[in-house]
């Protein structure tokens, strides 16, 4: 059973860099049958999709965060991080990676989340 | 970017009812839409993906239909475990998630 589990600093200042690491346990991070995503939820609100990462190291981003968002993979360590910059207090939140079931529909997608790590709490505060 | 609209925001109920939740899509997403639940300090669960299929170890009271633009989440008799909030999620362009409902006790 694949399991997902995020690590990283719980606070990050104004301006820097949020670095976070998605470690995958039970299954390979090579399968070509899932793109690996990170999710972000703050709090008492909804989920906003961040960006995706297929194993051959191929990205596809949100839009309105794709100027600040990098996320990679480490095949090796079976493990993929992400990168937010310039972060503000806006980018407080709780941050989840996912699995996603990879689809065609006329161009490669996600068809469905699952299963998610339990996420990790990302305040940016000075 | 395709909007999912959720309704109602708060559903009221009790043990044992009907619940029925909907979830609007601004534009058509064929039957590419999936249902969660999450309850407090948890992560999102999958219950339904492409509109009507039961994710692993769902019960059989979880079920969902609709096509294009018009989906519903159903559960058929509610137990105290479900009580919790309710994500549609669809993946044109990009995946976005509806904003949620709220299945709380009455």
């Amino acid at each position: 059973q694949v399991q997902l589990q995020e690590s990283g600093p719980g606070l990050v200042k104004p301006s820097q860099t949020l670095s976070l690491t998605c470690t995958v346990s039970g299954g390979s991070i090579s399968s070509g049958s899932y793109y690996w995503s990170w999710i972000r939820q703050p709090a008492g609100k909804g989920l906003e999709w961040i960006g995706r990462i297929y194993t051959s190291g191929s990205t596809n981003y949100n839009p309105s965060l794709k100027s600040r968002v990098t996320i990679s993979v480490d095949t090796s360590k079976n493990q993929f991080s992400l990168k937010l910059s310039s972060v503000t207090a806006a980018d407080t939140a709780v941050y989840y990676c996912a699995r996603a079931i990879r689809g065609w529909f006329g161009e490669w997608g996600e068809r469905w989340f699952d299963p998610w790590g339990q996420g990790t709490l990302v305040t940016v505060s000075s | 970017e395709i909007v999912l609209t959720q309704s109602p925001a708060t559903l009221s109920l009790s043990p044992g009812e009907r619940a029925t939740l909907s979830c609007r899509a601004s534009q058509s997403v064929s039957s590419y839409l999936a249902w969660y639940q999450q309850k407090p300090g948890q992560a999102p669960r999958l219950l339904i993906y492409d509109a009507s299929n039961r994710a692993t170890g769902i019960p059989a009271r979880f079920s969902g239909s609709g096509s294009g633009t018009d989906f519903t989440l159903t559960i058929s008799s509610l137990e105290p475990e479900d009580f919790a909030v309710y994500y549609c999620q669809q993946r044109s362009n990009w995946p976005t998630f509806g904003q949620g409902t709220k299945l709380e006790i009455k």
